[in-house]
């Protein structure tokens, strides 16, 4: 199983800093890989797919990028509606399939 | 509009049987990779089974053998019926579309159910 590694597990910002993500991988998946965000209460929604598009609606402040076994979210100038937990996923390995244990987006 | 809208979840005991619905809309089950993903209180995401559109399906280990996923096509609806079940079952299901690009990450979900397995 590729276990999927999200750090930190916490971040502070303040409204309209920048917020960097990590999701590590336990072996390589390329560029098989999503997030998502998540917020109390709520579902998950996709974010990205294939490590960097954004999808369908995302706001461009939003970025991902990486390949193999390193990953980042970015996220320029938070908004008060991007204060969430932000979980990556691996889909390389089909059919098992793996969650990072997610980083969670709180105002400083 | 894709809609996903889970429901039949509730306290059980240990031992005992459940079966949870995802009812969609705006798109066709019958034709699409269903999924069940849960998400134990205060944890992360698992995900548990799918139902391929051509009707086969798979398990997470976990579940394997207890948990059975299903489908009505006239309904458009996904059941997982889940059996034996363990203090470590309760979690949020959420039902999860697979993307309609074919890769395997999920482009739609549902509100969720919260199933709790307690004596």
């Amino acid at each position: 199983e590729i276990v999927m590694t999200q750090s930190p597990a916490t971040l502070s910002v303040s409204p309209g800093e920048g917020a960097t993500l990590s999701c590590r991988a336990s072996q390589s998946v390329s560029s098989n890989l999503a997030w998502y965000q998540q917020k109390p209460g709520q579902a998950p929604r996709l974010l990205i797919y294939g490590a960097s598009t954004r999808a369908t609606g995302i706001p461009a402040r939003f970025s991902g990028s990486g390949s193999g076994t390193e990953f980042t979210l970015a996220i320029s100038s938070l908004q008060s509606e991007d204060f969430a937990v932000y979980y990556c996923q691996q889909y390389n390995n089909w059919p098992s399939l793996t969650f990072g244990g997610g980083t969670k987006v709180e105002i400083k | 509009e894709v809609q996903l809208v889970e429901s039949g979840g509730g306290l059980i005991q240990p031992g005992g049987s459940l079966r949870v619905s995802c009812a969609a809309s705006g798109f066709s089950v019958s034709t699409n990779y269903m999924n069940w993903v849960r998400q134990a209180p205060g944890k992360g995401l698992e995900w548990v089974s799918v139902i391929y559109a051509g009707g086969g399906t798979n398990y997470a280990d976990s579940v394997k053998g207890r948990f059975t996923i299903f489908r009505d096509n006239s309904r458009n609806t996904v059941y997982l019926q889940m059996n034996s079940l363990r203090t470590e079952d309760t979690a949020v299901y959420y039902c999860a579309r697979r993307s309609s690009s074919g890769w395997y990450y999920f482009d739609f979900w549902g509100q969720g159910t919260l199933v709790t397995v307690s004596s």
